[in-house]
């Protein structure tokens, strides 16, 4: 069965700009969650999706949105990009129950410049 | 409010030698734990997960963890390390109740494996 694919997998943007990256589940998951990753900072989450609902939102600025699509499919928009939004962005799939695991994509390393 | 702390951003261990990566959580309920690897340019990969069935979890590519309550602990070990050991860990908490899915990761502990 396929894995989590997120797209693209490198992006190089300039300062002011927005950026959509976009997310496909594992087949059957309908929870999808993004996080993201900076050697500053480590590993924070951004929000989760399920069944086209926002369900939990994480401590970032209202520049850092996202949506879910009908096929559970998701994308994350940063608007007015800044320098410190260079990271790598990952998505994570998973049922519903909490006591399964998260399959994280490869992640989109973007570059701010 | 769930929280991981990972002591150690760095080890270093000889081929051969036991692993020992230290994980310990803080949460108002029991929680599920869970261990994940990252290698260079790569996402996250799941080694293994507590989720209040057996202490003792054993997981992919020889690696353990014991959960111990009352030391608020989830330690990751490997008997015997290999140079494919070599990368970050990370230890996670999400807590069991409600719609609180999301993870809550530690700061990571880079492994390198020496000859």
């Amino acid at each position: 069965k396929a894995g989590v694919t997120q797209t693209p997998r490198y992006l190089i943007k300039t300062r002011g700009q927005q950026v959509t990256l976009s997310c496909s589940p594992i087949s059957g998951h309908r929870s999808v969650s993004w996080y993201q990753q900076t050697p500053g900072q480590g590993l924070q989450f951004l929000f989760e999706y399920f069944s086209e609902t926002q369900r939990n939102k994480g401590n970032f600025p209202g520049r850092f949105s996202g949506r879910q699509f009908s096929n559970s499919r998701s994308e994350m928009n940063v608007s007015t990009l800044e320098l410190g939004d260079s990271a790598l962005y990952l998505c994570a799939s998973s049922l519903v129950e909490l006591n399964t695991e998260a399959f994280f994509g490869q992640g989109t390393r973007l570059t701010v410049v | 409010a769930q929280s991981v702390t990972q002591l150690g951003s760095h080890v270093s261990v000889s081929e051969g030698a036991l692993v020992l990566l230290r994980c310990n959580y803080s949460s108002s309920v029991p929680p599920y734990l869970f261990w994940y690897v990252q290698y260079p340019n790569q996402g996250l990969q799941l080694l293994l997960k507590y989720t209040s069935a057996a202490t003792l979890v054993k997981g992919i590519n020889g690696f353990e963890a014991e959960f111990k309550k009352s030391e608020t602990s989830f330690h990751l070990t490997k008997p015997s390390a290999h140079m494919s050991d070599a990368a970050e860990y990370f230890c996670a908490v999400r807590m069991n109740t409600g719609t609180a899915s999301k993870l809550t990761f530690g700061t990571g502990t880079r492994l390198q494996v020496t000859l």
